[in-house]
């Protein structure tokens, strides 16, 4: 079946270094989204990207969608420790009203 | 709008007992979601509704598990036996419309309930 898979699977660093999460899709996409999930919460949405090779930024965050739009990334700039968590991308199968979950990245900040 | 609504927060039940879950969407939202988390597995999407109606549940893993929306308001997930491998958090969300492009597909995610089955 369809899988989304990311890299790394977990990822600890110090605070102030940067920090990147790769999602790779088996098919191509309709659109990805990414979402975070702090310990004990729930995912909350981060932000959409729809045209191939789109980038998007958020303050510290930049998002990438692929040309091919079947792989995207995150990357966060400076880690806080208010960044800890699992970051998930969910890709929107083409055809299809499913968005599959990626497999998450957990990250852990050390002060 | 208080978001997705989820109960119970926590549920501890004997291996063959019926759990049922719930949840309540945000008001005027179309879509509704059911996934199941686990460290293994990851977010699964078990089933979704659209306008109440069942749309595809080619994620419910087994006959044991059911899922109706009655109407716009109220969903239920039932699994009937319950298994100790149904432990996981499941997740409701819902999203107001579906569009590729818009923002009208964003998920809200409720708070989850953390089932685990002895």
């Amino acid at each position: 079946g369809q899988q989304v898979m990311q890299i790394p699977q977990y990822q600890h660093v110090q605070e102030g270094e940067d920090f990147t999460t790769y999602c790779n899709s088996s098919t191509t996409l309709s659109n990805i989204q990414w979402y975070k999930q702090r310990p004990g919460g729930h995912p909350v949405f981060l932000i959409q990207l729809v045209k191939s090779g789109e980038v998007k930024k958020q303050k510290r965050l930049t998002f990438q969608f692929g040309e091919a739009k079947k792989n995207s990334s995150l990357h966060i700039t400076a880690t806080q420790t208010t960044d800890v968590g699992t970051y998930f991308c969910a890709g929107l199968l083409s055809g299809t009203y499913k968005y599959i979950f990626g497999t998450g990245t957990r990250l852990k900040v050390l002060a | 709008d208080a978001g997705v609504i989820q109960s119970p927060r926590h549920e501890v039940t004997e291996m063959g007992q019926e759990v049922t879950l719930r949840c309540k969407p945000i008001s005027g939202h179309d879509y509704l979601f059911w996934y199941r988390q686990t460290m293994m597995r990851g977010l699964e999407l078990l089933i979704y509704f659209n306008n109440n109606v069942p749309i595809d549940d080619s994620g419910m893993p087994e006959d044991r598990f059911s899922a109706k929306m009655p109407n716009a308001s109220f969903s239920t997930l039932k699994i009937q036996p319950s298994e100790p491998r149904d432990s996981a958090v499941y997740f409701c969300a819902s999203s107001s419309d579906w569009d590729r492009v818009s923002a009208k597909n964003i998920q809200y995610f409720g708070a989850g309930t953390r089932l685990s089955v002895l």
